[in-house]
């Protein structure tokens, strides 16, 4: 079994504030998936990275894939109330297009 | 990307009774998932749904106490039975998507058993 072991595990700081967010495996995979999830939403997919050493953009979001595939993270420069949610990584596992997902960070960020 | 809907959006049930909750994609889709997700932490996986075979569960979830349909491409429904208390959960169907597998939500269905 593929696990995902996402850390911190909870996290609250200010507007304005930068911080990362990280997924580890002992496994390496085909490529990795971030999601979001805002209270009473189903999660919505932010990015993928496939490529090792791949480092995509989104706004102030920027996510990072490990050069062996096993990690990745996100960071989030000058976070916005927005930013607040349940931040999840996956990746493929098991085949027919299931993933794993991992444990979760949950973001807040306050005025 | 996907549409998807679910309905009801929450409920609360009494013990001893069944919940059928209903997923609707606004295109067709060969796989469906169904999770159960505690608030504020990940999703597990209950079974997979493909159109016209039997869905495929993980292992804690049975067939007896989840019963899916999926009698089309565009739609599908996930029983809880015989509910209790452990029941209460948030259950959410995907759709997967796109060349790496993505998946796209419904919004959930909170449950309450009490």
């Amino acid at each position: 079994t593929q696990l995902l072991e996402q850390s911190p595990q909870f996290l609250s700081i200010q507007e304005g504030e930068n911080l990362t967010v990280y997924c580890n495996s002992s496994s390496v995979f085909s490529s990795l998936q971030w999601y979001r999830q805002e209270p009473g939403e189903g999660p919505v997919l932010l990015v993928t990275v496939v490529t090792g050493g791949e480092v995509k953009k989104l706004k102030r979001l920027t996510f990072q894939f490990g050069d062996a595939r096993k990690d990745s993270s996100l960071h989030i420069t000058a976070a916005q109330p927005g930013d607040t949610g349940l931040y999840l990584c996956a990746g493929p596992s098991g085949g027919g297009n299931k993933l794993t997902f991992g444990t979760g960070t949950q973001l807040k960020v306050e005025l | 990307s996907a549409v998807i809907s679910q309905k009801p959006s929450r409920d609360i049930c009494q013990r001893g009774t069944s919940l059928t909750i209903q997923c609707q994609v606004d295109s067709q889709v060969t796989m469906m998932f169904w999770y159960r997700q505690q608030p504020g932490q990940s999703l597990t996986l209950i079974a997979t749904a493909n159109q016209g075979s039997e869905a495929t569960y993980e292992s804690g979830f049975v067939i007896d106490k989840f019963p899916i349909s999926r009698p089309n491409l565009t739609f599908s429904t996930l029983t809880v039975s015989n509910m209790s208390p452990e029941d209460s959960s948030i259950y959410l169907c995907s759709v997967a998507r796109d060349t790496f597998g993505e998946q796209y939500f419904g919004p959930g269905t909170r449950l309450t058993v009490t």
